[in-house]
């Protein structure tokens, strides 16, 4: 069954802490992406990537670390440097970057403070 | 900003009806998607319409675009209880996609 998993659904995070969501995805695909989704917004990008042991910053990758070592796995880490990290993390992939990719999301992961 | 602005940002209407919900944007368009949410979900990829389009459909969904304008609508006839959602556009022509955000649709039976 292809798809792009995210796990955990839920992440509780302690001040001064860092936390890493996963995201795995079987469908073979280039590019990978996180979104940063608060209530009611839409979504804005953090890190992406379009090769393994590539990555490039998006809008807001403050306080966010990521790392491509395998093709299948895109992990994002929330550092202590983060200072507003509760909001609902999505991770896509596409084939490649073209204008006519299409993205494929995972569940999402909710992450919030203690 | 190349943001995408969707309007109205809430809908609500009767099953049966017609929605409709529009996306803009202040730089030019390539290719535009469109993505549903359901809440607490990830985004599925609903339609994409080409530059070179004007109009699209799939089912119950119809898609127009005026790229002299920047803009497009994406219209869902005939709406049930389950087209509950959030729907975002997306310009192609920024590689990664940048979403707007969103028109909350909410369908009552």
């Amino acid at each position: 069954d292809g798809g792009i998993t995210q796990s955990p659904k839920y992440l509780f995070r302690k001040e001064g802490q860092n936390v890493t969501l996963s995201c795995e995805q079987n469908l073979n695909h280039d590019a990978m992406y996180w979104y940063r989704q608060d209530p009611g917004q839409g979504l804005r990008l953090i890190y992406y990537s379009q090769i393994v042991n590539d990555f490039q910053k998006g809008d807001i990758a403050e306080g966010y670390s990521v790392s491509r070592e395998k093709k299948e796995s895109f992990p994002l880490t929330v550092t202590s440097a983060q200072k507003n990290p509760t909001a609902f993390y999505l991770c896509a992939s596409s084939i490649g970057q073209g204008t006519n990719e299409k993205l494929f999301f995972g569940s999402g992961t909710q992450l919030s403070v203690l | 900003s190349q943001q995408g602005e969707e309007d109205p940002q809430a809908l609500s209407i009767q099953e049966g009806e017609n929605a409709t919900m529009n996306c803009s944007y202040k730089t030019s368009i390539n290719n535009l998607q469109w993505y549903r949410q359901n809440s607490g979900r990830g985004l599925v990829h609903l339609i994409l319409i080409r530059s070179n389009e004007r109009e699209k459909h799939s089912g119950r969904l119809r898609v127009t675009l005026d790229t002299s304008k920047k803009s497009s609508s994406l219209l869902i006839t005939a709406s049930r209880a389950a087209d509950t959602a959030s729907y975002f556009c997306a310009n192609s022509g920024n590689t990664p996609l940048v979403f707007g955000k969103g028109t909350r649709l909410s369908v009552i039976a």
